[in-house]
């Protein structure tokens, strides 16, 4: 029962270099989201997937993209890596995208840019 | 601009008293709440939420309070066991639909044997 799994758990990129994060769930939900965790702050929306086909920016989207590849899959693309985004990134899927609908985490992803 | 806070960065609690943590919200469009707790090097699991149109809900040991019109919050664990000992975090979301969470800074709860 795997829930939410994030691809990598740990990465270490240079300046300018590109990398996409992987996410896939299999609790057949249909919103997806990808949120990034710095020190002492709470989660940040970067982008979320409403359903399959369907993709808007959240709170701080400026330089990632995202592809909801399918039902179970949203993947987050850093283009050209900076040192702000070195952070946490978690991956997160709900049922559908109404309010009451807890969303489920994976377990996240470390990444550092040099 | 931070619309959740969490002002207590961290809380102990001896085992079996009440642990309470509090949180509260600048968005009055927020419409409903969520608790998640994290332990490290693990994703925020759900652990209870609660609907503007309440003031109250409870879920076995865990209680959240709603307080609207001083956009507050906080979550009451009773009786507090070692295995509580996380950080938690208060989020929200709009009524707009979107769910999109608004999440605060977290509170590291330490409940002592």
């Amino acid at each position: 029962n795997a829930g939410v799994t994030q691809t990598p758990k740990f990465q270490v990129l240079k300046t300018g270099q590109s990398m996409t994060l992987q996410c896939a769930q299999d609790m057949n939900h249909n919103s997806m989201y990808w949120y990034r965790q710095d020190p002492g702050m709470g989660l940040r929306l970067i982008y979320y997937s409403a359903s399959e086909g369907t993709t808007d920016k959240g709170e701080v989207p400026n330089g990632y993209n995202v592809s909801r590849l399918n039902k179970r899959e949203f993947s987050l693309r850093l283009e050209s890596a900076a040192p702000s985004q070195t952070s946490v990134y978690f991956c997160a899927s709900s049922r559908d995208s109404q309010a009451n609908q807890p969303q489920h985490f994976g377990d996240g992803t470390r990444l550092s840019i040099l | 601009d931070q619309q959740v806070k969490q002002n207590s960065p961290s809380l102990s609690v001896q085992e079996g008293r009440i642990s309470i943590l509090n949180c509260d919200y600048t968005n009055s469009m927020f419409d409903y709440f969520l608790w998640y707790k994290k332990y490290p090097a693990e994703g925020p699991t759900f652990l209870i939420s609660i609907s503007s149109i309440k003031d109250k809900n409870e879920d076995g040991r865990f209680t959240v309070f709603l307080n609207k019109s001083a956009k507050h919050l906080s979550l009451h664990i009773v009786p507090s066991q070692p295995g509580d000992s996380a950080v938690y975090f208060c989020a929200a979301s709009e009524k707009t639909g979107a769910n999109n969470l608004f999440f605060g800074t977290g509170t590291r709860l330490t409940v002592i044997p």
